[in-house]
Order: C-alpha cells, then sequence, then structure tokens
C-alpha cells in the first residue's frame, strides 16, 4: 500500500519557538495533502487541505498565521507551529492522496508536540 | 455538515470472540472508510465501501454498507488481541474533504 511519513514522530520544544513537522508520500505523487489535530480520546480535527503548488486552503477556527503550511512538491508538504504555546500541544497527523490511488487519503505516523 | 456517530465508543472482548462496531451518517454516504488506529500513532486504512449493500472482507474483518448508504458496520470474527485499537470510520464530503467519526476502542482480554 500507499506509504506517508512525518518527522519528527516526537517534539519537545519551548514556548514561543517554532517548530516545523514534515509529511512525504514516500511512493506515490499527492496531488492533495491534509493536516489533521487529533485530540486525547477524540477524533482527527480538519485543520488545512494543501494542494501541490497553491495555498492552503485552512478550516474555519484555524490560524492560517500561525500553522504555516507549505506544499512544495508532489511528495512533501509541510506545517510549522509559529510561536508555539502550551496549548499547541497536541498530535499531529497528515494524510495524503493522489494518482491512481484515487480518494482514499493515506495517513502518516503522526507527530507528537510538546510545548513547555 | 456531515457527521459520523459511532458506536459503542468503547469494548471490551475475551478473545476468540466476534464483535460489530457501527458508524450511521447523517446524509447519504458517498464513500466510507474504515480505519485502525493505535493510540499515538497513524490511521492504518482497512476498507473502502462506496455501493449500497457492499461488503468486504479482510482476514476476520468484514465491513458492510447498507442499502440506503447511511449505516455502515465492521465485524470482527474471532478476535485476537492483535485486534485491539481503535477503530475509526470516516466518510467523503460533497467538498473534497474527509469527516469521522469519534472511534471505537476496542481492548480483546486473552
Amino acid at each position: 500500500g500507499a506509504v506517508v511519513s512525518q518527522h519528527p514522530s516526537r517534539v519537545i520544544c519551548k514556548s514561543g519557538t517554532s517548530v516545523k513537522i514534515e509529511c512525504r508520500s514516500l511512493d506515490f505523487q499527492a496531488t492533495t495533502m491534509f493536516w489533521y489535530r487529533q485530540f486525547p480520546k477524540k477524533s482527527l480535527m480538519l485543520m488545512a487541505t494543501s494542494n501541490e503548488g497553491s495555498k492552503a486552503t485552512y478550516e474555519q477556527g484555524v490560524e492560517k498565521d500561525k500553522f504555516l503550511i507549505n506544499h512544495a512538491s508532489l511528495t512533501l508538504s509541510t506545517l510549522t507551529v509559529t510561536s508555539a504555546h502550551p496549548e499547541d500541544s497536541s498530535f499531529y497527523i497528515c494524510s495524503a492522496r493522489g494518482g491512481a490511488l484515487g480518494e482514499t487519503q493515506y495517513f502518516g505516523p503522526g507527530t507528537r508536540l510538546l510545548v513547555l | 455538515s456531515q457527521e459520523l456517530e459511532q458506536s459503542p465508543q468503547s469494548l471490551i472482548v475475551q478473545e476468540g470472540k466476534n464483535l460489530t462496531i457501527n458508524c450511521t451518517s447523517s446524509k447519504t454516504l458517498y464513500g466510507l472508510y474504515w480505519y485502525k488506529q493505535k493510540y499515538g500513532e497513524g490511521l492504518i486504512f482497512l476498507m473502502m465501501l462506496q455501493k449500497g449493500g457492499e461488503e468486504k472482507s479482510h482476514e476476520k474483518i468484514t465491513a458492510k454498507l447498507d442499502e440506503k448508504k447511511q449505516q455502515s458496520s465492521l465485524h470482527i470474527t474471532a478476535s485476537q488481541p492483535s485486534h485491539a485499537g481503535i477503530y475509526l470510520c470516516g466518510a467523503d464530503t460533497n467538498a473534497g474533504k474527509s469527516t469521522f467519526g469519534d472511534g471505537t476502542t476496542l481492548t480483546v482480554k486473552p
């Protein structure tokens, strides 16, 4: 099946710093990537949809200046949490779809962010 | 907006027992996905259903989509500890995005 990787898997940072999370599709070209946030024992909350070569579309309530998304190539999207605060601590998961894989989204393993 | 409701929220079964998880939508489903997630990890794609009445199986897991395309069930036969995890149903919205249920946490006791 399709493989999506995320890096880093865990990150701890100080309040006020920025953190970049990478999402890569390893064996297919991802025309669309999605970024989700997941709270403990809750489902995934879509943050934004990222199409290669264009600006990301953010969901209502998600600050685009705080969560910067770049989808520079068909295999890489990045999420940068700027000026992170403790309330940004969460589990962030990306997914990707595209090409012959149709509409099915394939998920990365997630990144656990802890802001101290 | 389309909402997915999963039941039960959590389930504890003895190894070897069968179980069923349900996913009900407030609107007609055009694509229904089942995923498995281990806590703190990503989602593993299990199956996708699109047609009313469709049924798919993978090893001991069977998923069905009802004729009206508003409810899906995931059935595990002869459960094993390896089946433990969180099962999420997801559906495509007409905006090209996905919405997910809150998940069902399955514990299988050896």
